[in-house]
């Protein structure tokens, strides 16, 4: 079975840092479409960065300049390094990637289609002072 | 990156079939067959239900259906389930930054 594990969520203070981490079990992290998806409270889901198996990066606006998206390929880990952090940045985050082991009538990984079908249980970041 | 326009709340009776519409642009549901839909039940993580406008994962119940025209997708669910009651997201490609938006989330109430 191929799962996520999450961790490093916190309270941090406003203007403070912050590095999530997801692990994988099944699957390489190193290897694979991975992204960050976030849940304020009571809210609906945010995309927040994603990082491509050839290294390119895309980051939401909200975040953009602020989270660096990067994976450590000796640890098989993905990492969010969060800075500069702000009351809105609270919520739980998520890393979630495609199951490489399926495809479709196609012979399509979900990921062609950007779409996710495995998702770690969350971990929750709290900025406040 | 404008979130895509979904209602907030539908409601159905067991039984019944409801859908859920989900509204962008041509920069995004219009423009691409990148429309997937997300259940996630209170606390959990999202699941996957809908890829590629309309290609349903293996597991996944064929209650549930989607399509699209023009910049509008949508779900539908039919013979609603007490345990189809959950938030639904839609999410799509969006070329405007090479990224992913994801809808407001519609919660499903079955009655």
């Amino acid at each position: 079975e191929v799962q996520l594990v999450e961790s490093g969520g916190d309270l941090v203070q406003p203007g403070g840092s912050l590095r999530l981490s997801c692990a994988g079990s099944g699957l390489s992290v190193s290897g694979n479409y991975m992204n960050w998806v976030r849940q304020a409270p009571g809210k609906g889901l945010e995309w927040v960065s994603v990082i491509y198996s050839g290294g390119t990066t895309y980051y939401a606006d909200s975040v953009k300049g602020r989270f660096i998206i990067s994976r450590d390929y000796s640890k098989d880990t993905l990492y969010l390094q969060m800075n500069s952090l702000r009351a809105e940045d609270t919520a739980v985050y998520y890393c979630a990637t495609p199951n490489p082991t399926w495809t479709d009538s196609r012979g399509y990984n979900v990921a062609y289609y950007h779409a996710v079908d495995v998702w770690g249980q969350g971990t929750t970041v709290t900025v406040s002072s | 990156q404008s979130a895509l326009t979904q209602p907030a709340s539908v409601s159905g009776s067991p039984g019944q079939s409801i859908t859920i519409s989900c509204t962008g642009t041509s920069s995004d549901v219009g423009g691409y067959n990148y429309v997937s839909w997300y259940q996630q039940h209170p606390g959990k993580a999202p699941k996957l239900i809908i890829y590629g406008v309309t290609g349903r994962p293996s597991g996944v119940s064929n209650r549930f259906s989607a399509s699209k025209s023009g910049n509008t997708a949508s779900l539908t669910i039919s013979g609603l389930q007490a345990e189809d009651e959950a938030d639904y997201y839609c999410s799509s490609y969006t070329s405007l930054s090479t990224s992913v938006v994801f809808g407001g989330g519609t919660k499903l109430t079955v009655l």
